[in-house]
């Protein structure tokens, strides 16, 4: 149990289009996602918290009006990069948050995404 | 804000037992994960310390001392399928409880 599915895993794109990744959580209801970067050999960076039926919280520092994120329904989350740029290229990473399950909140973590944007 | 910080780089011999260090500042603390990382992959858990003391799982085990903003995982037994990054992350408090990830040790196990 607890899986989540990011699509697509990769994609490329030229530079000024848009792309769509959605994130899912298959075989539970998550309370809240969690959008990340991480650029090469570098850790994740927190982009925003993602809450259904409510405005996503960016952190510090993330444009919200070039990655939009929409929180539709308990088990999707979508991120659009707008606008793309060669420097948005980055590994983009999602997590569900399971409540209740166990003692602490574990995040459970997508696949991943590979944006390349050329 | 919040910082933590671990080392880069690890480089340890097929069987040994490497430690891999983290330290954190942060205000409310909620608890620590470590997590996994193949290159190209998603992070997968290791750990939770939310207390101080030793938690052993098999060949992991994870340390928190609470008062010393400190944490370390321990692996035995090394196997070369242990090469990858280990990310140190701190939950804190408040709205969804939020995860801050250290800067991550790519370690290289070697024959």
């Amino acid at each position: 149990g607890a899986v989540v599915s990011q699509h697509p895993s990769w994609v490329i794109c030229k530079s000024g289009t848009s792309v769509k990744i959605e994130c899912r959580s298959l075989d539970f209801q998550a309370t809240t996602m969690f959008w990340y970067r991480q650029f090469p050999k570098q850790s994740l960076m927190l982009m925003a918290t993602s809450n259904e039926g409510s405005k996503a919280t960016y952190e510090q520092g993330v444009e919200k009006d070039k990655f939009l994120i929409n929180h539709a329904s308990l088990t999707l989350s979508t991120l659009t990069v707008t606008s793309a740029h060669p420097e948005d290229s980055s590994f983009y990473i999602c997590s569900a948050n399971l409540a209740g399950l166990r003692a602490y909140n574990e995040q459970f973590f997508g696949p991943g995404t590979r944006l390349t944007v050329l | 804000g919040q910082n933590i910080d671990q080392p880069t780089e690890m480089t340890a011999t097929e069987g040994a037992i490497v430690q891999i260090n983290c330290t954190y500042q942060t205000s409310g603390f909620n608890g620590l994960f470590w997590y996994q990382q193949h290159a190209g992959e998603a992070p997968t858990f290791l750990s939770y310390n939310v207390l101080d003391g030793l938690e052993e799982k098999g060949r992991f085990s994870s340390f928190l001392s609470r008062s010393k903003g400190y944490s370390y995982l321990l692996l035995k037994e090394l196997q070369m399928k242990d090469s990858a990054s280990y990310l140190c992350a701190v939950c804190t408090t408040g709205t969804a409880s939020k995860l801050t990830f250290g800067t991550g040790t790519r370690l290289q196990v070697t024959l």
